[in-house]
């Protein structure tokens, strides 16, 4: 039953690989984010949907794409992987409350490690 | 543009001490306050939020944060710490459709016994 649900916890690649990181969630959210964040512990936004269509998409190179089937699901695939893209990502869901405000729910994170 | 400074990089206490973490936003609204915790290796659990309201906040495991306007802070606080409350804490400043999502670099409790 868990809310923000992402695979693999773990992603260890060499160099030049394509990979891609899947994220689902369970909470009927309309929004759906991915972050980076680094070995300093900083916190990036990288893109965002709603309702499956790309609303935020921040100075991200091209190899990265995001790719929404559905509401539920936010996927996030990487080209040809250079060493600086190693970090966690997370992926994080959010719904606008009735006080009009938005709270984001984050996944568990992937580890990705490029050698 | 909107930013969140935490001015500690990383506090240490001792277990049952009192605690203060400290967030300062700039934002050019009403702005959407946030506490998340990270404990190591895990993803971010949120704590507590200000949307409006009563400017004192009550979160999860005994936490509270304090909104003050004039100060454009977010001071997140908690009377008595626990061994298990050592962790990475964001402050962060939202809006609508996470365009104006920013959070602070965090800041790193530790706890002594």
């Amino acid at each position: 039953d868990t809310a923000v649900s992402q695979t693999p916890k773990y992603l260890v690649t060499q160099m030049g690989n394509d990979k891609s990181i899947k994220c689902e969630q369970n909470l009927g959210h309309d929004t759906m984010y991915w972050y980076k964040q680094d070995s300093k512990k900083f916190l990036k936004i990288m893109f965002s949907y709603n309702n499956k269509e790309l609303i935020i998409n921040e100075t991200v190179p091209n190899r990265f794409s995001p790719k929404s089937p559905d509401k539920a699901h936010l996927n996030l695939h990487i080209n040809s992987l250079e060493l600086g893209d190693s970090a966690v990502y997370f992926c994080a869901s959010s719904q606008v409350g009735v006080q009009g405000g938005e709270t984001q729910y984050f996944g568990p994170g992937t580890r990705l490690l490029v050698l | 543009a909107q930013s969140v400074t935490q001015p500690d990089i990383h506090i240490t206490v001792s277990e049952g001490a009192s605690l203060e973490l400290r967030c300062n936003y700039s934002y050019g609204a009403t702005p959407y306050l946030f506490w998340y915790v990270q404990s190591p290796g895990q993803g971010l659990q949120l704590l507590l939020k200000y949307f409006s309201g009563d400017t004192l906040v009550q979160g999860i495991k005994g936490f509270e944060a304090e909104f003050k306007r004039s100060q454009s802070s977010f001071n997140l606080r908690k009377p008595s710490v626990h061994w298990s409350d050592a962790a990475e804490y964001f402050c962060a400043v939202g809006g609508y459709y996470g365009q104006n999502f920013v959070f602070g670099p965090g800041t790193r409790l530790s706890v002594l016994p």
